[in-house]
């Protein structure tokens, strides 16, 4: 099984910052099948970044996604204060087909 | 524009089997995607099921595969699951969504249920 780990756990930042997340695979994990969520409280993820890099429809630019093998990078250039939120990497492909990682809270500092 | 609307008991008991429908508009249940199941435990993080094919082909997450039962319905487009044997480790927000793969290839996990909260407990 392909574990995804993510960190920080939680990311203190202040709005105009910039954000750097990361994933990294127990495995290599193909680029094609790697993406990036974003989860605001009591609502569903919503995709940011599929292909590793390719940023999801509507999604503004200051998100980018970096990264292949086993180490992938999500970056925020400048912090929105509606991008305060968990956000969650994903592979599929891999038995388990489909695996989340854990995890990286945004917030405000 | 696709949209998934997740339904079933809010309560369930222990030992007894967790029952969700989820209900497919604006596309056909019977189109290139799998069709999944996720849950996250209140104040946790997201968990996959597992995913069937409008064939009946089924993949399941190993740690839940021995509890879980996916089946597609044509007739009224949807997709529904059965977890048996629940206990309150099985309390969660259980969304459904669909993966596809687009024209190049690559696989998005695009489209979402708002999600439905199932408790256990007596």
């Amino acid at each position: 099984e392909i574990v995804l780990t993510q960190s920080p756990g939680t990311l203190s930042l202040s709005p105009g910052e910039r954000a750097t997340l990361s994933c990294r695979a127990s495995q290599s994990v193909s680029s094609t099948y790697f993406a990036w969520y974003q989860q605001k409280p009591g609502q569903a993820p919503r995709l940011l970044i599929y292909g590793a890099s390719r940023r999801a429809t509507g999604i503004p630019d200051r998100f980018s996604g970096s990264g292949s093998g086993t180490d992938f990078t999500l970056t925020i250039s400048r912090l929105e204060p509606e991008d305060f939120a968990v956000y969650y990497c994903q592979q599929y492909g891999s038995s388990p087909p489909l695996t989340f990682g854990g995890g990286t809270k945004v917030e405000i500092k | 524009q696709m949209q998934l609307q997740e339904s079933g008991p809010g309560l369930v008991k222990p030992s007894g089997t967790l029952s969700l429908t989820c209900a497919v508009s604006g596309d056909s249940i019977s189109s290139s995607k799998w069709w999944s199941w996720v849950r996250q435990p209140p104040g946790k993080g997201l968990e996959w099921i597992g995913e069937i094919y409008h064939s009946g082909s089924t993949n399941y997450n190993p740690s839940l595969k021995s509890r879980v039962t996916m089946a597609v319905d044509k007739s009224k487009n949807q997709f529904s699951l059965k977890l048996s044997s629940v206990t309150a480790a099985d309390t969660a927000v259980y969304y459904c969504a669909t993966g596809y793969f687009d024209s190049s290839g690559y696989y998005l996990f695009h489209y979402w249920g708002q999600g439905t909260l199932v408790t256990v407990s007596s």
